[in-house]
């Protein structure tokens, strides 16, 4: 398995208050991802990046920020969190290659009271 | 833009019977059609992925087919097992050169012994 860890991996924090989450990898994958889970949605796609400092936009990024500062770190940040927000976030990284698949982290659970 | 469907949400079989899960997709123009499985409270692991140019793969007791003409995949889990009980997620592979994955809902499947 990727050695993808992320953190907190629980973490309850109430509406208006700023929330950081961590992603880390050892793989020194390129790409990096973030997504967020809700019952009946599957997996939808907040931020993605393709490299140091290079990020973009994925299907849902309102409210949400990233930076990537190191190729093994991915950060997403709630500015402003809303109860909307509580949700399960996973982190992905992918080599680059499509013949390869995306590797996950275990999660973070996330409840904005 | 890319739309996954699961169907069915749900799914009870008793132990041996044949799984039978169906993907469909809106747009055949696709880098690869992935197979993940999720345990609760557990992140994504990959089970199978099948390029754009095959028609099928197979691991074990597992076979995914893809057949892009009609925008469908199905998973075939053969002698169902207690422990093959998960949700299982199918996820589109974008052609851009992002690595970006359009994912279904899942199909939570219970095997009873």
């Amino acid at each position: 398995d990727a050695g993808i860890t992320q953190s907190p991996r629980h973490k309850v924090t109430e509406t208006g208050t700023p929330v950081t989450l961590r992603c880390h990898q050892t793989e020194n994958h390129r790409y990096m991802y973030w997504y967020r889970q809700d019952p009946g949605h599957g997996l939808r796609l907040i931020h993605y990046s393709y490299g140091v400092k290079d990020t973009d936009k994925g299907e849902v990024s309102d409210g949400y920020s990233v930076s990537r500062s190191k190729t093994e770190d991915f950060l997403l940040t709630l500015e402003s969190a809303t109860s909307s927000q509580t949700s399960v976030y996973f982190c992905a990284t992918w080599p680059g290659r499509t013949t390869d698949t995306q590797y996950f982290g275990p999660g973070t659970r996330l409840t904005v009271l | 833009k890319q739309e996954v469907t699961q169907i069915p949400a749900a799914l009870s079989v008793p132990e041996g019977e044949n799984l039978v899960l169906n993907c469909s997709f809106t747009d055949s123009a696709i880098y690869n059609l992935q197979w993940f499985r999720q345990d609760p409270g557990k992140g994504l692991t990959s089970l199978l992925l099948i390029q754009s140019s095959q028609r099928e793969q197979t691991s074990g007791r597992l076979n995914a087919s893809l057949d892009k003409s009609s925008g469908r995949s199905t998973l075939y889990i053969a002698a169902s097992q207690p422990g093959d009980s998960a949700t299982y997620l199918c996820a589109a592979g974008s052609t851009d050169s992002w690595g970006k994955l359009q994912f279904g809902a899942g199909t939570q499947v219970v095997v009873t012994p």
